[in-house]
């Protein structure tokens, strides 16, 4: 089935280590996001990347890098992880700039303690 | 600022209709999104309305007043796996997406 692959499906995470969150499509799109969500909140953009090569911040970019070295990966780092990094994060992409919405992968429950 | 507004909860009865509002002040507008994400999953597209005037789409129907910043989601004959939080979303001038908090809706039997 087409559609974002996101791993891992959920981490406990020791403040101050790093980790990489992985995300994959498969539809050819273009543009690529990553979102965290928190309760009581709207989702809230990371960083973003309208095509390979390229990335730009979001809303909340702070603790945050990615890379986008070809158009499939969009990998999600937290160089040294803090408990307000505790949040679910989803991975999504489009085609920028058209009605046919977002696809969104199903997400990575993150606890940092 | 942009903003979305919408209510954080609203319960509604099987079988019923209900009609879940959203409000927007944004930078530009390029049209508006609902989502639909059910506890623990995704957000998957549900409707996306451009121009002003109702979108049906089975049981839902989404509606887009752009001179009032308005829209609502209309869900009719309302099922249990209806159940879900519903995401009301923006593009701004940019086609960045900008994202209401979401409505819980619960479904009572």
């Amino acid at each position: 089935t087409a559609g974002i692959t996101q791993a891992p499906t959920s981490q406990i995470l020791a403040a101050g280590r790093s980790m990489t969150l992985r995300c994959t499509q498969d539809m050819r799109h273009n543009a690529m996001y990553w979102y965290r969500q928190d309760l009581g909140l709207g989702l809230r953009l990371i960083h973003y990347s309208n095509t390979a090569g390229t990335t730009g911040k979001g809303e909340v970019p702070d603790g945050y890098s990615v890379s986008r070295a070809n158009t499939d990966d969009f990998p999600l780092t937290l160089a040294s992880a803090v408990p307000s990094q505790t949040s679910v994060y989803f991975c999504a992409s489009s085609e920028p700039g058209t009605g046919g919405g977002y696809t969104f992968g199903s997400g990575t429950r993150l606890t940092v303690v | 600022g942009q903003n979305i507004d919408q209510p954080t909860e609203m319960t509604a009865t099987e079988g019923a209709i209900v009609q879940i509002n959203c409000t927007y002040q944004t930078s530009g507008f390029n049209g508006l999104f609902w989502y639909q994400q059910h506890a623990g999953e995704a957000p998957t597209f549900l409707s996306y309305n451009v121009l002003d005037g109702l979108e049906e789409k089975g049981r839902f129907s989404s509606f887009l007043s752009r001179s009032k910043g308005y829209s609502y989601l209309l869900l009719k004959e309302l099922q249990m796996k209806d159940s879900a939080s519903y995401l009301c979303a923006v593009f701004d001038s940019n086609y960045q997406l900008i994202w209401g908090a979401g409505t819980k809706l619960i479904i009572k039997p």
